[in-house]
């Protein structure tokens, strides 16, 4: 149980264009889903909180109209990263936690590369 | 503002062996859950085991345990009989009230045949 896709598990898209992310609980319903980057031997870097039904939390220093986080359902939570740079660039992973549960289970993670 | 420490950036065992991994962390909550997750070359996070907080019991899971010291804020795992399947990045993790987990810097665990 508590299993989590991400689609795509890599994209390859060229500067200037939209790429979309999308992680879905498959097995639970997730009150919250959270969005994570992690660059090479790094550790996770978390960029946002969403929670169904409502505007996303973003960290510090994360650009929120770069990084638009729509929760629409508590299976599903998308992450579109729009005007693709270079340095966006990375692996992105989401989490969803369920609804009577502190711990976070992960998706496998999506790599972006952007060209 | 909530920290996690991994001082181990490497660690090595011999398989069959025991290994410990060390965690320190600093939050001023007293209601919170500690995390060790597992990321192996997939890079897939899988969570290894659980800590409650308000337990005094550490938590053990198969060949995992955890050796829970709440006044010094110490968390370590401890791997027992290690397998060459445990090789993987290890990250510690604290989840306060709001849930968002803080994490550690991770230790590298590679395990000799």
């Amino acid at each position: 149980g508590a299993v989590v896709s991400q689609h795509p598990s890599w994209v390859i898209c060229k500067s200037g264009t939209s790429v979309k992310i999308e992680c879905r609980s498959l097995d639970f319903q997730a009150t919250t889903m959270f969005w994570y980057r992690q660059f090479p031997k790094q550790s996770l870097m978390l960029m946002a909180t969403s929670n169904e039904g409502s505007k996303a939390t973003y960290e510090q220093g994360v650009e929120k109209d770069k990084f638009l986080i729509n929760h629409a359902s508590l299976t599903l939570s998308t992450l579109t990263v729009t005007s693709a740079h270079p340095e966006d660039s990375s692996f992105y992973i989401c989490s969803a936690r369920p609804l009577i549960a502190y711990e976070q289970y992960f998706g496998p993670g999506t790599r972006l590369t952007v060209t | 503002a909530q920290t996690v420490t991994q001082s181990q950036p490497e660690m090595s065992v011999q398989e069959a062996e025991t290994v410990t991994l060390s965690c320190t962390y600093d939050t001023s909550e007293s209601d919170y859950y500690l995390f060790w997750y597992k990321q192996p070359p997939s890079r897939q996070m899988i969570l290894v085991i659980r800590q409650e907080a308000y337990k005094q019991q550490n938590a053990t899971e198969n060949r995992f345990s955890v050796n829970f010291q709440k006044a010094a804020k110490s968390f370590s795992l401890k791997i027992s009989d290690s397998q060459l399947g445990d090789a993987a990045m290890y990250f510690c993790a604290i989840a306060p009230r709001t849930y968002k987990y803080i994490f550690g810097t991770g230790t590298r665990l590679k395990v000799l045949a």
